[in-house]
């Protein structure tokens, strides 16, 4: 089985920069997502680590280490669009390439 | 990437009826996935849907519930079966793009059933 944590919710203002923390435990670790996901609407892929380090893509950057079972995801120059919840998922060898996803946090940015 | 569909993207059914949600995928994938999304919750792993095989459930879900097609590598289906009120939640369908290792998981619209 899995754990997966990250924060139920977090607030911070526009163009501030905030980081959504991920915590986890599997046995066999193939990969680590974060999505997007509006109310109402299906979660939109942001981000994928499977090696230690940081990826960088346009305002989003993720961050693992595999030894600590750790992740981030750092959100720059936040807009009022970006308020959803962000989902932290793992990639299990072990569930058949499925992923699994931890509860979500939803991120609320104010003026 | 990988373009999915699902249909219905909504609806209302009475206790005890079935729904049967339908998912088409613009490619060719072996692996589908059916996940539930419950109200304010994360996504929650149903099974795993191969062309050729029977479905993989996960702990808690069962064929004789949620039963699945799989009739080719563009189409499944999922079944709620006998639904209770504890069943409304969106349902979705997720595939893998090109290379199920590299490559990332993409999910369909969802279909938001509710039932009474």
């Amino acid at each position: 089985g899995q754990n997966i944590d990250q924060p139920t919710e977090m607030t911070a203002t526009e163009g501030a920069i905030v980081q959504i923390n991920c915590t986890y435990q599997t046995s066999g670790f193939n990969g680590l997502f974060w999505y997007q996901q509006h109310a109402g609407e299906a979660p939109t892929f942001l981000s994928y680590n499977v090696l230690d380090g940081l990826e960088e893509k346009g305002r989003f950057s993720s961050f693992l280490s595999r030894s600590k079972g750790y992740s981030y995801l750092l959100l720059k120059e936040l807009q009022m669009k970006d308020s959803a919840s962000y989902l932290c998922a793992v990639r299990d060898t072990n569930s058949g390439y499925a992923l699994n996803f931890g509860k979500g946090t939803s991120l609320l940015v104010t003026p | 990437s990988a373009v999915i569909s699902q249909k219905p993207s909504r609806d209302i059914c009475q206790r005890g009826t079935s729904l049967t949600i339908q998912c088409q995928v613009d490619s060719q994938v072996t692996m589908m996935f059916w996940y539930r999304q419950q109200p304010g919750q994360s996504l929650t792993l149903i099974a795993t849907a191969n062309q050729g095989s029977e479905a993989t459930y996960e702990s808690g879900f069962v064929i004789d519930k949620f039963p699945i097609s799989r009739p080719n590598l563009t189409f499944s289906t999922l079944t709620v079966s006998n639904m209770s009120p504890e069943d409304s939640s969106i349902y979705l369908c997720s595939v893998f793009g090109q290379d199920r290792v590299t490559d990332t998981q993409y999910f369909g619209p969802g279909t938001r059933l509710t039932v009474l």
